[in-house]
């Protein structure tokens, strides 16, 4: 069984441009929830997407956006980008319901120049 | 405020030297404890469940314990290929997952 994929896996932008992550979940999982991870604060939550619709939502700005789309694959988008979103971005999928049995990708490492 | 916290930072260990890793929280709700555990480069890997105060769960070298204000994982007789960063996570009441810091774990043979 394949595990979550993400795409890109490493990427350089710089301030002020746009990115967008691609993340395919294990098959069958319906819920997919993306994190931020840095040194210093850890995996922050970002959202969560099940069946197409935003369930959860963590406390980021709204240059952070995602969507989910009907074959369960998501994407996250970070607009006008700043030095502080340099980070491993991690997806992870579940099949379902209120559980933290969570399945993660390898991530999307994004520096900001 | 809604917080984990783990201790110590990091952990520096004698092949075979066990010893424990601790996951405090606050968190309104608790819907259950969770450990990870993330090698450099990867994202985590799903070990645990804890729904209650009491539970334990093990595998391998590893047995993770459970009380109502922190969760302790114990590493008897670890081998180098236990090295990892230890993370724990709560599940919220409104079903978000608050991760602590982690525990670097270095395991010397």
């Amino acid at each position: 069984k394949a595990g979550v994929t993400q795409t890109p896996r490493y990427l350089i932008k710089t301030r002020g441009q746009q990115v967008t992550l691609s993340c395919s979940p294990i098959s069958g999982h319906r819920s997919v929830s993306w994190y931020q991870q840095t040194p210093g604060q850890g995996l922050q939550f970002l959202f969560e997407y099940f069946s197409e619709t935003q369930r959860n939502k963590g406390n980021f700005p709204g240059r952070f956006s995602g969507r989910q789309f009907s074959n369960s694959r998501s994407e996250m988008n970070v607009s006008t980008l700043e030095l502080g979103d340099s980070a491993l971005y991690l997806c992870a999928s579940r099949f379902g319901g209120a559980t933290g049995e969570l399945f993660f990708g390898e991530g999307s490492r994004l520096t900001v120049l | 405020e809604d917080q984990v916290t783990q201790s110590p930072e990091a952990l520096r260990l004698q092949e075979g030297e066990s010893s424990s890793l601790n996951c405090s929280y606050t968190v309104s709700g608790l819907r259950g404890l969770f450990w990870y555990r993330q090698d450099p480069g990867k994202g985590p890997e799903f070990l645990f469940t804890l729904y209650s105060a009491g539970e334990e769960k093990e595998k391998e070298r590893l047995k993770a314990t459970l009380t109502k204000k922190e969760s302790f994982l114990h590493i008897t007789a670890p081998k180098p290929e236990d090295s990892a960063t230890y993370l724990c996570a709560a599940l919220h009441n409104t079903d978000k997952l608050i991760f602590g810091t982690g525990t670097r774990l270095q395991v010397f043979p």
